[in-house]
């Protein structure tokens, strides 16, 4: 089966930055995702990692360790906009079938 | 464009109703996912769909449940007699070739 662990919520303040960890274990990886979602809407796309290493998007970092099954996302100069839930994602398996952790709920305070 | 459309976005409905949600993607995309989400936690897996087959579907998902891709489009998802433990936000995803998964506004439903 696939379990995926990340905190359940987090606090910071704007301007600051954030690193939001995810560890996995998982069978058959085939990358790993990480969406954002605010409160009432669709998750939309962020990231995607499938080799170690960091990737950088603008504000936003993801990082992959696929050895120790662990990733974190990475929110530099934070605004208020940014308060939302994280959600880390492994597709797992031949049939690209994408499980989600349960979030982590980022608060941006002033 | 990978837009994806729901409809309803908002279901109430009586327990013991059968209720169908339909997603449409916009163009074409070979494969479509459906998710339940429920408040503070993370889209739970219900069944994938690679083209017009049905590859895999979630132990958790009851025989209640059914979803069918007929013509590799658009899809429905299914719950007969509803439970108020099915209350949740549904989510389709469709993704193409080595595409990332693009989520639907969702279809909120209540079962009172």
């Amino acid at each position: 089966g696939q379990n995926i662990d990340q905190p359940t919520e987090m606090t910071a303040t704007e301007g600051a930055i954030v690193q939001i960890n995810c560890t996995y274990q998982t069978s058959g990886f085939n990358g790993l995702f990480w969406y954002q979602q605010h409160a009432g809407e669709a998750p939309t796309f962020l990231s995607y990692n499938v080799l170690d290493g960091l990737e950088e998007k603008g504000r936003f970092s993801s990082f992959l360790s696929r050895s120790k099954g662990y990733s974190y996302l990475l929110l530099k100069e934070l605004q208020m906009k940014d308060s939302a839930s994280y959600l880390c994602a492994v597709f797992t398996g031949g049939g690209n079938k994408l499980t989600f952790g349960t979030g982590t709920q980022l608060k941006v305070e002033l | 464009d990978t837009g994806v459309s729901q409809d309803p976005r908002h279901k109430i409905t009586k327990r013991g109703q059968n209720v169908t949600f339909r997603c449409d993607p916009i163009s074409e995309h070979n494969r479509l996912y459906w998710y339940r989400q429920t408040l503070g936690q993370g889209p739970e897996f219900l069944t994938y769909f690679q083209n017009e087959a049905q590859l895999e579907k979630s132990r958790l998902l009851s025989d209640r449940f059914s979803a069918e891709r007929p013509k590799g489009s658009f899809s429905t998802l299914e719950i007969q007699r509803t439970e108020q433990g099915d209350s949740a936000m549904y989510l389709c995803a469709v993704a193409g070739g080595p595409g990332y998964p693009f989520f639907g506004p969702g279809t909120r439903l209540t079962v009172l």
